[in-house]
């Protein structure tokens, strides 16, 4: 079974509009991360945020937003007045205390920010 | 700032040959990693690595894949005898702990089996 799942593929949007990046995720610990990376055509992996289970508060950094609710497992991202320099695939991220720092990879989300 | 440093960002190979990929991971991180991304793929894990040995491996980590701490400074991935699908984008990473401690990522090296 998927443990995280980022069911949105592909997502385009026009610079300056907002656009949120849905995960979801599924674990059996009760204590786990949660992380977002940014993979832009150049094809690194950039570290955006990590979340620990125990803390639902909701961050800001800029631009970027992060919605995190137990309730629903899910922990979506938010970047406000897009921008080009946007565009890249988004992954999150799942690590769970049992398993050690042992990533597991959603699929992706392909974002592109049209001028 | 620090990062993971990766050589060499491409390597294309003969399938059957033997391939190293180098990594040079943040100095003072003690847990090393390798991923894999297929192409258009999600990343995917493949070892970590901790006090010089292997602490946790996937099932795609098999006999014909290995890891190594040479010295204080590189951490390497062998593919002993290389196939058509390992072709992919591996990615060395480390972190300072464990229990959740964000990784980061080198910039991969893109293996090209022919």
């Amino acid at each position: 079974a998927q443990k995280v799942t980022q069911a949105q593929t592909e997502i385009s949007v026009v610079e300056k509009e907002d656009v949120t990046l849905d995960c979801v995720y599924e674990t059996r610990d009760t204590t786990y991360y949660l992380f977002w990376y940014k993979q832009p055509p150049s094809g690194e992996l950039v570290f955006l945020i990590r979340r620990n289970s125990f803390d639902e508060q909701n961050e800001i950094s800029g631009r970027y937003s992060w919605n995190f609710q137990k309730s629903t497992s899910s922990f979506n991202f938010t970047i406000t007045a897009s921008q080009v320099v946007d565009s890249a695939v988004y992954f999150c991220a799942l690590s769970e205390a049992g398993t050690g720092n042992q990533f597991y990879f959603g699929t992706g989300t392909s974002l592109t920010v049209i001028p | 700032e620090p990062e993971v440093t990766q050589t060499p960002s491409h390597q294309v190979t003969q399938m059957g040959q033997e391939v190293i990929l180098r990594c040079v991971p943040i100095s003072n991180h003690l847990y090393f990693y390798w991923y894999r991304q297929i192409l258009g793929q999600k990343v995917e894990f493949l070892v970590s690595f901790y006090n010089n040995e292997i602490s946790e491996k996937s099932e795609i980590f098999d006999d014909q894949f290995s890891v190594e701490r040479p010295d204080g400074s590189n951490f390497t991935l062998k593919i002993r005898s290389t196939k058509l699908e390992d072709s992919a984008m591996y990615f060395c990473a480390s972190s300072v702990g464990m229990g959740g401690t964000e990784a980061f990522f080198g910039q991969g090296t893109r293996l090209t089996v022919v």
